[in-house]
């Protein structure tokens, strides 16, 4: 009965390789997120999506590219990975606008050799 | 939203209470405060949030001064399992804004 899930947990590749991470939530909520947490375990936001609509893009290249087919699901593609990309990934989810607290994922740890 | 600030570490002995502070001095009267903690490999979990008035829930208690300058999240039996980074953020009311997560307060629960 997992609420917010990601997969992989764990992503080993190489550089200029391209790799997509998965979250489905079963919470019912409408709005999803993705955060960078790097190897100083500062976690940022890097993408909002409320109702399948991008509402935020915070200073991310774009080799990185969220897709979100419905409410329940936001994927993340990453293009050219580059060492600097490895961090472990979070995905979360809350319900609407407000003061709605957010669900978060285990994470996905990438790390790029 | 409002910066805050809370101490890098701190250690609490198992079955004791656990207070950590969290200063917000720029805090305006939209903004929540909110407690977020991280169980080493694990997402944030949501502890509590609050506006002004004291708040409780099953985890833990939140204190926040009649200023709102300031706040202490209570965790009132402390076990070894409450061991996490905690993360004090403040956060604008009726936004599906992120959270801006700071450094947050390293808690170790000792024997």
């Amino acid at each position: 009965d997992t609420a917010v899930s990601q997969t992989p947990k764990y992503l080993v590749t190489q550089m200029g390789n391209d790799k997509s991470i998965k979250c489905e939530q079963n919470l019912g909520h409408d709005t999803m997120y993705w955060y960078k947490q790097d190897s100083k375990k500062f976690l940022k936001i890097m993408f909002s999506y409320n109702n399948k609509e991008l509402i935020i893009n915070e200073t991310v290249p774009n080799r990185f590219s969220p897709k979100s087919p419905d409410k329940a699901h936001l994927n993340l593609h990453i293009n050219s990975l580059e060492l600097g990309d490895s961090a472990v990934y979070f995905c979360a989810s809350s319900q609407g606008q407000g003061n709605q607290p957010q669900h978060f994922g285990d994470g996905t740890r990438l790390s790029i050799l | 939203d409002a910066k805050t600030t809370q101490p890098p570490s701190m250690d609490c002995a198992e079955g004791r209470a656990a207070n950590l502070p969290c200063n917000h001095s720029t805090i305006s009267g939209n903004e929540y405060v909110y407690w977020y903690r991280q169980i080493h490999s694990q997402g944030p979990q949501y502890i509590i949030h609050g506006l002004k008035n004291n708040e409780t829930n099953e985890m833990a208690s939140l204190i926040i001064t009649e200023d709102r300058k300031s706040s202490t999240l209570i965790l009132p039996h402390a076990t070894l399992r409450d061991t996490a980074v905690y993360y004090c953020i403040v956060r604008v009311f009726g936004s599906a804004r992120q959270l801006t997560f700071g450094s947050g307060t390293q808690l170790t629960v000792l024997p």
